[in-house]
């Protein structure tokens, strides 16, 4: 099956700044890469996601890059602010499969 | 568009008695749902595949016979945990994929969550 993993664990940045959080899959059939964010007691939000037929997405301060050949896939968050403080968990999917192979996510904090 | 809603949004039972939990798309038809369990500061675990009119899918090392599901149509899905023993006590969350072609086809939308505690 799939192995995604997700670095860092937790990341702490002061607001303003940016923030990457970097994810690694195994199977080189996945080919759509969501990113979710979570905050406390709460669902997980779709915030981006790409596919294996481009290499950069962007939605005004996120982005995510898509390397295949390295099997890897990227999220930035530009300007950070307080309310970007949530727990961020990428996932890789394979084409006509269902499951989702999600990461160990990432707790950002942003401090004001 | 792509909601999801989740029913109860907390649960609190009896050891050795059993739960559901229903989970519905509440604006589009979903053939696949699927169940997470969610450990505090963990990751999403799924536990199985939910296809409309037909047996949902185990992942390896979860109890058919303890989580049953049922996805009697394409807008609701649920969970029923059998004879809830505390180290069930968990964030359950389910999830919905739209059925059909378009950009959100691909997509899993999640439902606000179920916390259980079982005494």
């Amino acid at each position: 099956g799939e192995n995604v993993e997700q670095h860092p664990s937790t990341l702490s940045v002061q607001e303003g700044d940016s923030a990457v959080i970097k994810c690694t899959y195994s199977d080189s059939a996945s080919n759509y890469f969501p990113w979710y964010k979570q905050e406390l007691g709460k669902r997980p939000q779709l915030i981006i996601d790409i596919r294996s037929n481009v290499g950069e997405k962007k939605d005004q301060r996120i982005a995510v890059t898509l390397n295949k050949t390295a099997k890897h896939f990227s999220l930035h968050i530009t300007e950070t602010q307080p309310e970007d403080s949530a727990v961020y968990f990428c996932a890789a999917r394979k084409y006509n499969f269902n499951k989702f192979y999600f990461g160990s996510g990432t707790k950002l904090n942003v401090k004001p | 568009g792509a909601v999801v809603s989740q029913h109860p949004s907390r649960v609190i039972c009896k050891s050795g008695t059993s739960v559901k939990i229903e989970c519905r798309s509440l604006d589009f038809q979903a053939t696949t749902m699927f169940w997470y369990r969610q450990f505090p500061k963990q990751s999403l675990m799924l536990m199985a595949t939910s296809n409309e009119g037909s047996k949902a899918t185990y992942e390896q090392g979860v109890e058919k016979d303890k989580f049953l599901i049922n996805h009697a149509s394409l807008t609701l899905s649920t969970l029923t945990v059998t004879s809830a023993h505390p180290e069930d006590s968990s964030f359950y969350i389910c999830s919905a994929r739209v059925s059909g072609s378009g950009p959100r086809k691909e997509t899993q939308y999640f439902g606000p969550g179920t916390r259980l505690l079982v005494l």
